[in-house]
């Protein structure tokens, strides 16, 4: 089955100690892209990744690192969470060329208290 | 990159057709229209794609004007299975535009018995 995979799917923890929210697609897809959503501002791109070992910065990349070593992988890496990294987080990956869509995960919800 | 607009939230009752209009002034030539939808806790799920006229799928219609500044996602005779939100999307190929993608802040839908 084509699918994107996160994880963990929830974690709370604390401040300044680094995590790591893993995402895996087994579609072979050369595009991957992370997200956060909050209440009223809706999904805002965080990084992205155009192929192996190619990243780039979304609209939020503050707080935040990514690495793309292999194509099937792009975890995101919060080196020192703080509160306001709070959020529901989604990882997508998709096809590049003929305009196909995004596929997403089913979302990690992270708590920084 | 194209922003959109779309309403906020609209009310529907089971059984009758909604229309959501996004608003996508800035379009761009080679841009394509997406439209996704998202259940509470889940990664947003690809709908609709259209570039100009109308395009039909089993979910749903997608209408588009000829200046395609707008663009009308049209759900028939809706059930309490589609109260979600509902985003529009404008790009075009990820080469072209970056790799960038830009979400609105989405239509929550609500369908009442």
């Amino acid at each position: 089955e084509a699918q994107v995979t996160q994880n963990p799917r929830y974690l709370i923890t604390v401040t300044g100690k680094k995590l790591t929210v893993t995402c895996s697609q087994n579609m072979n897809h050369e595009y991957m892209s992370w997200y956060r959503q909050d209440p009223g501002l809706g999904l805002r791109q965080i990084y992205y990744s155009m192929n192996v070992e190619v990243t780039d910065k979304g609209d939020v990349p503050e707080g935040y690192k990514v690495s793309r070593k292999e194509k099937r992988n792009f975890p995101l890496i919060l080196e020192s969470p703080s509160p306001n990294q709070t959020s529901l987080y989604f990882c997508a990956s998709r096809t590049v060329g003929s305009n196909q869509p995004q596929h997403f995960g089913d979302g990690t919800r992270l708590s920084i208290l | 990159l194209a922003k959109t607009t779309q309403p906020i939230s609209m009310d529907s009752y089971e059984g009758q057709e909604v229309n959501i209009t996004c608003s996508h002034n800035n379009i761009a030539t080679n841009d394509y229209i997406t439209w996704y939808q998202q259940f509470p806790s889940q990664g947003p799920r690809f709908i609709i794609q259209g570039y100009k006229t109308k395009v039909t799928n089993e979910v749903a219609s997608l209408f588009i004007p000829a200046d395609r500044k707008s663009s009308t996602l049209s759900l028939p005779r809706v059930s309490l299975s589609d109260t979600a939100v509902y985003y529009c999307l404008v790009g075009t190929d990820i080469y072209n535009q970056g790799g960038k993608l830009i979400f609105g802040q989405g239509t929550e839908l609500s369908v009442k018995p």
